[in-house]
This record gives structure tokens, sequence and C-alpha cells, in this order.
């Protein structure tokens, strides 16, 4: 099955850049997620790129793909306080059957 | 973006009785719901993915006849924990599809802490 990989910690100064990266074994996937979560709550939907993409900018959001590689990242431009919080990387297969990786905890530092 | 509830946020129960949780959709139809389970500090864990209509398609190692899934309309699908114990003691997630018009989605409901006693 699908196997999805990211870093457990990132730490970052306030109005630095943040970039969380994840990796996957499956090339036949179309869509790839980043979810956001906050303690206690359940996922927050931030951005999505088709794999048919190499780049997608959404405001302070940057989603790059590199399917040579299987790796995907995002990365987010004057990190706030508020962006802390634990970042998924999700990988979609048929049907919309999601793969997560573990979770990366961003913890943004006044 | 799209909205899923769930209900209730928060429930405590004693050993043996059974638990329903709902997840509704409440700005768009959803054939395909999904439920998930996270265990303190872990990713999410596909527990079932439930379909309008049909029965559920539960993952290896979910007990089907344990977690009660029912998805009797395009905005509504219940998971009952039937005679729950205190492992069963989790973070249920579930997610609803949203899949058409160029976009295929899943949007998360806030969740339902279980405490079995």
């Amino acid at each position: 099955g699908e196997d999805v990989e990211q870093s457990l910690f990132l730490s970052v100064r306030e109005g630095d850049s943040s970039v969380i990266n994840c990796t996957y074994t499956d090339s036949s996937s179309t869509y790839l997620y980043w979810y956001k979560q906050e303690p206690g709550a359940g996922l927050q939907l931030l951005t999505y790129i088709f794999s048919n993409m190499d780049m997608k900018q959404d405001q302070r959001l940057t989603v790059l793909l590199n399917k040579k590689d299987k790796h995907l990242s995002l990365r987010i431009a004057d990190t706030q306080t508020g962006d802390s919080a634990i970042y998924f990387c999700a990988i979609g297969a048929a049907g919309n059957k999601l793969t997560f990786g573990g979770g990366t905890r961003v913890l943004v530092k006044p | 973006g799209a909205v899923v509830s769930q209900h209730p946020s928060r429930v405590i129960c004693k050993s043996g009785t059974s638990v329903k949780i709902e997840c509704r959709s409440l700005d768009f139809q959803a054939t395909t719901m999904f439920w998930y389970r996270q265990f303190p500090k872990q990713s999410l864990m596909l527990m079932a993915t439930s379909n309008e209509g049909s029965k559920a398609t539960y993952e290896q190692g979910v007990e089907k006849d344990k977690f009660l899934i029912n998805h009797a309309s395009l905005t509504l699908s219940t998971l009952t924990v039937t005679s729950a114990h205190p492992e069963d003691s989790s973070f249920y997630i579930c997610s609803a599809r949203d899949f058409g018009g160029g976009t295929d989605t899943q949007y998360f409901g806030p969740g339902t802490r279980l405490t079995v006693l």
C-alpha cells in the first residue's frame, strides 16, 4: 500500500517562511492534499494539487510537487503564530481514499 | 470551503453501552463519507468508507459488527460504537467527499472525543 512520510517537527520564527516536506510511494495518485489540524479539532483543508501540476500558489501557501522524486512540499510565507498546528499531507487514491502522513508539528516562535 | 458537522463533540459513556456519532455535510451532498480514528499524537487511521444507500466498506482489522455505519441520506452518515470498551476511547473524525466539477476533496468534521469508562 501507499506509504507517506513527513518529518515530525518544525520550529520557525514569526515572519519567516516554513517549508513542510512529504514523500510518498504510489505514483498513481491524482490529487495530493495539505490539511491543518489545531489541538482538539478536525482537519482543515488548506490546499490541494493535481498530479499533473508542478506548483500551486494560494495567497501565503505554495505547494510544490516533484513527481519524479515523489516529493510534495508546502511553503507558508510570513509564518504567523496562528500557523502553529499539525500539518498533514494526504495522497488520494481511487475513490478519494486518502493515505495520510504522520503529521508535522509546526511551532511558530515570536 | 464546504462545512461538515459532527455530533456530539464529546461523549463519556460507561463500558458496555453503545454510542452513536452523526456526521452531516451541511452545504453539499456527499454520496461518500469516511470515518477515521485518531489516537493521541498520531495520524488518522481510516476505519471505513460509507456509501449512501449501500453497505459500508471496512478497512482490514476494523470490526464491522462493532462499528456500525449507516449512510441513509446524501447528507448524513452515522457511526455507532456498540458495546463500547475503554480501548474504544479515541478521537473519531468523519469526512465527506465533494466530487465533481473538477474537484475531488474530503472535508472533515470537527471530530468526536469518545471516552469509555
